[in-house]
């Protein structure tokens, strides 16, 4: 599987932008870029995903770089609500019927949000 | 929206003893999941299911096994509780395998301590 690469911690003031980063210089064709986050005491929950457009969706936007190298979440105002651990996965779609697009989470970004 | 539940959030069972952590899903959802989140080691996949009565190992399958009699049911089984499968279950669902349906959905987790 290719892997990714995030800081282990950020830390943001409540109602600023905030910039995610990832790396995945492995990335292949058929790797689709997931954000998961889970919050304290709770499963994860889907965020957003992409393959090489930028994606935009209620929770937070998703800019892939030209390479598909890097990409970056962008929570536009962060809120108290938006501290919790920040996932980027690669998942295989490609076709072969080898994959079931799973999932592999890593370590991810510890957000904290300030008041 | 997708509701995913577990039937217990915490857990304490004896070493040796059979234990079954039971996932419902309420979204007619094909595939279900069931992933252990340990510190350091992030969350790792132990099986899924894309149908009825159809499984697949993920990574770490042994000391478990799986049911799906019904669709919106996916039970994980410890046929003998070890210490080592202290951890906390969480269990998932997803309309498809890849495409644009398939994110996953999480339950709130079962911190399963076994003494």
């Amino acid at each position: 599987d290719a892997k990714t690469t995030q800081p282990n911690s950020m830390e943001s003031n409540e109602e600023e932008p905030v910039h995610l980063p990832c790396n995945h210089s492995t990335i292949s064709g058929t790797d689709y870029i997931h954000w998961y986050r889970q919050l304290p005491s709770q499963g994860p929950e889907y965020v957003i995903h992409g393959l090489t457009s930028n994606v935009n969706n209620r929770m937070a936007s998703l800019a892939i770089a030209e390479d598909r190298k890097s990409s970056t979440l962008i929570l536009h105002r962060a809120t108290l609500r938006d501290a919790a651990v920040y996932y980027c996965i690669l998942r295989d779609e490609g076709a072969g019927g080898t994959s079931y697009g799973k999932l592999t989470f890593g370590q991810g970004t510890i957000l904290t949000v300030h008041p | 929206d997708v509701k995913v539940t577990q039937s217990s959030r915490y857990l304490v069972k004896r070493t040796g003893e059979k234990v079954f952590l039971e996932c419902v899903q309420d979204m007619d959802h094909e595939n279900m999941f069931w992933y252990r989140q340990d510190p350091g080691l992030g969350l790792r996949l132990i099986y899924f299911s894309y149908d009825v009565k159809m499984k697949e190992k993920g990574d770490i399958p042994e000391g478990y096994s799986v049911s799906r009699e019904k669709k919106e049911r996916f039970s994980l089984i410890l046929e003998s509780a070890s210490t080592n499968q202290t951890s906390m279950y969480l269990c998932a669902s997803s309309l498809s395998l890849t495409g644009l349906s398939n994110e996953q959905f999480f339950g709130p987790g079962t911190r399963l301590t076994v003494l």
